[in-house]
């Protein structure tokens, strides 16, 4: 069974300061990964996905993750947070395109001015 | 080109009741998924969609039903409402049966609150 772990429920940091936000997962075959973003009363916004190829995965909004196997780990990180970043991030995991996603529990990131 | 659309946005239901939600998936598009969002057990996996078949399922009772129509539109229900149902309703489009390789969208998914 996959499974999904992001580490930390609520991160802040300063505007202009490195986001990292933290997600390992657990998968028995080669996983598909994914960042989306939530904003208060909205749906799903997918930032970035990996699937084959290139390990360091560039997204929208200057959000890039890096696919690291060897520590099951796809941490999504932005140089120099925005005010406009504060929202809910959410690492998902699946194994094929053809499987639903399993999702982390989410972390909340604040933006302190 | 419109998005995924859910609706209602907002539903208010009694404990035992049953309800219907709905997804218009974007044009073209022929899978459908839904998830359920709450704050203690985050999202989980519905069921999914695909041309009219349902191809996945989650592990949730038989109270929850859903059903896809021949323009891809999507319905999904629930009997005998508990309060424990509250939650935000996802669902998710995409064009093809491989979702997760081609681009999948999202709705803004529909508040069920049941009192």
């Amino acid at each position: 069974a996959q499974s999904v772990t992001q580490l930390g429920s609520h991160v802040s940091v300063s505007e202009g300061a490195l986001v990292l936000l933290r997600c390992n997962y657990s998968s028995s075959v080669p996983p598909y990964l994914f960042w989306y973003v939530q904003y208060p009363n909205q749906g799903l916004q997918l930032l970035l996905k990996y699937t084959t190829g290139a390990t360091l995965v560039k997204g929208i909004n200057g959000f890039e993750a890096e696919f690291k196997k060897s520590e099951t780990s796809f941490h999504l990180t932005k140089p120099s947070a925005h005010m406009s970043d504060a929202a809910e991030y959410f690492c998902a995991v699946t194994h094929s395109g053809n499987t639903p996603l399993v999702f982390g529990k989410g972390t909340r990131l604040s933006v302190i001015a | 080109k419109a998005g995924v659309t859910q609706t209602p946005r907002y539903l208010i239901k009694t404990r035992g009741q049953q309800v219907t939600l709905s997804c218009s998936p974007i044009s073209g598009h022929r899978s459908v998924s839904w998830y359920q969002q709450t704050p203690g057990q985050g999202l989980q996996f519905l069921f999914e969609y695909f041309s009219e078949t349902q191809r996945n399922k989650g592990n949730f009772p038989g109270r929850f039903s859903g059903r896809q129509f021949s323009n891809s539109r999507s319905e999904m229900n629930v009997s005998t409402l508990e309060l424990g149902d509250s939650a935000l309703y996802l669902c998710a489009s995409s064009s093809q049966a491989d979702q997760w390789n081609t681009e999948a969208f999202f709705g803004q998914g529909t508040r069920l609150t049941v009192v």
